[in-house]
């Protein structure tokens, strides 16, 4: 299993927006076999996919999420970002960075630990 | 939008069999994958592809897929097995990845 990291803010507020930055742990972020996805779990309730990123640039959004977020990727620093903007209370989650291998019928086969973000005022 | 379905719970004693069921049209055309993911930690994946066990899994975890239903089952359940099991699919139509809402395993 890869060792994803997520790093960021784990306090905004409403309105704002939310930046975090997955880091890759080796040169795999330029594999053609894999997209690099974000997933987020608000507390107490499951998971929900916000999108994925191949090292071309290439996005791919969950329509319910997709006005308000990017996902852009720097393979100079093997790190892919998430951007969600126009914060909310419900937008509090545990917001994961995972290894999406991309065969047709695609999963997540490597997880970051997860990081906390509250929004609030 | 496609929505995967999954009972909220299963109990099982020790050594007992679990099976966790996840539901969806036309599912049987889809690949489902299932994850394990424990109090305060991150999910791992479990089974890929409907039945491949992914690196490190017990044989003791296995998974089906027939008619609108795919099932994880879990032979001789441990107490360590206790967990939130969720299931996956990539629609290929809208290009989303879709999780069911997960299943609290009690043991």
């Amino acid at each position: 299993q890869l060792q994803l990291q997520e790093s960021g803010p784990r306090l905004v507020k409403p309105s704002e927006t939310l930046s975090l930055t997955c880091t890759v742990p080796s040169d795999s972020i330029f594999s053609m076999s894999y997209y690099w996805g974000w997933i987020r779990q608000p507390p107490g309730k499951g998971l929900e996919w916000i999108g994925s990123v191949y090292y071309s640039g290439t996005t791919l959004f969950n329509s319910s999420l997709k006005s308000r977020v990017s996902i852009f990727i720097d393979t100079s620093k093997n790190q892919f970002s998430l951007r969600l903007n126009s914060l909310t209370v419900a937008d509090t989650a545990v917001y994961y960075c995972a290894r999406q291998r991309w065969m047709g019928n695609n999963w997540f086969d490597s997880w970051g630990q997860g990081t906390l973000v509250t929004v609030s005022s | 939008s496609y929505v995967l379905t999954q009972p909220p719970s299963v109990s099982v004693a020790p050594g007992e069999t679990a099976r966790i069921t996840c539901g969806g049209s036309n599912i049987g055309s889809k690949s489902v994958h299932w994850y394990q993911q424990k109090p305060g930690q991150a999910p791992v994946l479990v089974i890929y592809y409907d039945s491949d066990r992914a690196s490190g899994i017990p044989e003791r975890f296995s998974g089906s897929h027939s008619g609108n239903t795919a099932t994880l089952t879990i032979s001789r359940v441990e107490v360590g097995d206790e967990a939130d099991y969720y299931c996956q699919v990539w629609d290929s139509t809208t290009f989303h990845a879709l999780f069911g809402g997960g299943t609290k395993l009690t043991v």
